[in-house]
């Protein structure tokens, strides 16, 4: 059965912190692994990964993705506030379509 | 910037009813797809939709459930009879390369 795994389930940081969010998964057919923010309702999209290896970045968020280790890691550096949300991976694969599973996501607070 | 929009934001039905979801996906977009997401547990893919017709399905989307593309622009799902375990957020979804997601419709069955 696909899946998709990700630790942690929660972290609080104080603004300024560096966190590293795992995510792991076993999906057949993968095509590409996504990163999404969820604050109140939809999850906003954050980056898309297919090859191994090559960083994306946008301003303070940065993310990669291992194929080898079936793995991928989003960074946030100097953390904000505005950062508290729901981290989520998802990773299309399987379907001819590339429907996302997802995993539970990591609930980050950032305290001032 | 374009975006997913959808319809009502909340829905609260009695047990049985019918109920319909609305989408409007961004216009370019080809693939449409609908998740559900109970409170407190992951996102679940429900159905993929392309060319006028689904492409694949979840076991969680049995014969309750079904989507339409009625005209151009709205997507729909529509849950015949529901159930208590229905109620969560429904999320519309479309794809050139990326997904993005509409802001959802929170169901209550009660």
């Amino acid at each position: 059965e696909d899946k998709v795994v990700q630790s942690p389930l929660s972290l609080v940081v104080h603004e300024g912190d560096t966190v590293t969010l795992n995510c792991s998964y076993e999906v057949t057919n993968f095509r590409s692994l996504l990163w999404y923010k969820q604050e109140k309702k939809a999850p906003t999209f954050l980056f898309m990964l297919t090859s191994s290896g090559i960083e994306k970045k946008s301003g303070r968020l940065s993310s990669i993705l291992d194929k080898k280790e079936l793995s991928s890691i989003l960074n946030i550096t100097a953390t904000q506030t505005g950062d508290s949300a729901i981290y989520l991976c998802a990773v299309a694969g399987g379907g001819s379509q590339g429907n996302l599973i997802f995993g539970k996501g990591t609930k980050l607070s950032v305290k001032p | 910037e374009p975006e997913v929009t959808q319809t009502p934001s909340h829905q609260v039905t009695q047990m049985g009813q019918e109920v319909i979801l609305r989408c409007v996906p961004i216009s370019n977009h080809l693939y449409f797809y609908w998740y559900r997401q109970i409170l407190g547990q992951k996102v679940e893919f429900l159905v993929s939709f392309y060319n006028n017709e689904i492409s694949e399905k979840s076991e969680i989307f049995d014969d309750q459930f079904s989507v339409e593309r009625p005209d151009g622009s709205n997507f729909t799902l529509k849950i015949r009879s529901t159930k208590l375990e229905d109620s969560a957020m429904y999320f519309c979804a479309s794809n050139a390369e990326t997904q993005y997601f509409g802001p959802g419709t929170r169901l209550l069955v009660l």
